[in-house]
């Protein structure tokens, strides 16, 4: 069975400082998507960056990148320039191609310091 | 366009009585899931619509949860004589065909207080 596991349950970073967010699964699969989701106040889960197992480049979106370790199993995820909009719960998730239920981490609550 | 929406927003019950969550997906999109995030956990997949064919309901933890979706859109998930530990958010997303290339899209969620 698939697993996710995000082992810093809160982060905090000074704003516009750079922080990374850690995330590890495990899987014999070779074909596969990760994202990374972000959870508000508001409830709403956002995605914010996907990544097809099957490309070795990192994906990367505005102040968003992830370092993508297919070899460890390592899917984290670094923000950039932080800013107070970036606090919220993030949420690493796994999804087994040709299936559809998203394997999802615990998370991590990220403080942004002003 | 719009998004997911769901309704309510919030909902108060008493333990041993039914509740009807529900969600609209955004238009276009053939399949609809549902989750349940408890209190700082992660999301736990529910069900899975996939156009007119038969749901996955693998993740419905007792024979007191159901869910129908009508006319391939609205859904709603139904709890019969609630439990305090069905306490928690209700999630719904929905997505273009539910291929694995496919991202999900959340609603707001409905949280669930069984007292």
């Amino acid at each position: 069975a698939q697993t996710v596991t995000q082992s810093q349950p809160e982060m905090s970073v000074q704003e516009a400082e750079t922080v990374t967010l850690s995330c590890t699964y495990d899987t014999s699969e070779s074909d596969y998507y990760l994202f990374w989701y972000k959870q508000p106040p508001s409830r709403q889960m956002i995605l914010v960056i996907r990544q097809e197992a099957y490309k070795q480049q990192n994906a990367t979106e505005n102040r968003f990148s992830v370092n993508f370790q297919k070899a460890a199993k390592s899917f984290s995820l670094k923000i950039s320039d932080s800013q107070l909009g970036d606090a919220a719960m993030y949420f690493c998730a796994f999804l087994r191609n040709s299936n559809y239920q998203l394997i999802w981490g615990a998370g991590t609550k990220l403080i942004i310091k002003p | 366009g719009a998004g997911v929406s769901q309704s309510p927003s919030n909902k108060v019950t008493e333990k041993g009585k039914d509740v009807e969550l529900r969600c609209d997906p955004i238009s276009g999109h053939t399949a609809l899931y549902w989750y349940r995030q408890s209190l700082g956990q992660g999301l736990e997949f529910l069900i899975y619509f996939q156009g007119n064919s038969a749901p996955d309901k693998s993740g419905l933890p007792s024979d007191r949860f159901s869910a129908e979706r009508t006319g391939g859109s609205v859904s709603t998930l139904t709890i019969q004589r609630t439990q305090q530990e069905d306490s928690a958010v209700y999630l719904c997303a929905s997505s273009f065909d539910g291929l694995g290339e496919d991202t999900q899209y959340f609603g707001p969620g409905t949280r669930l207080t069984v007292l």
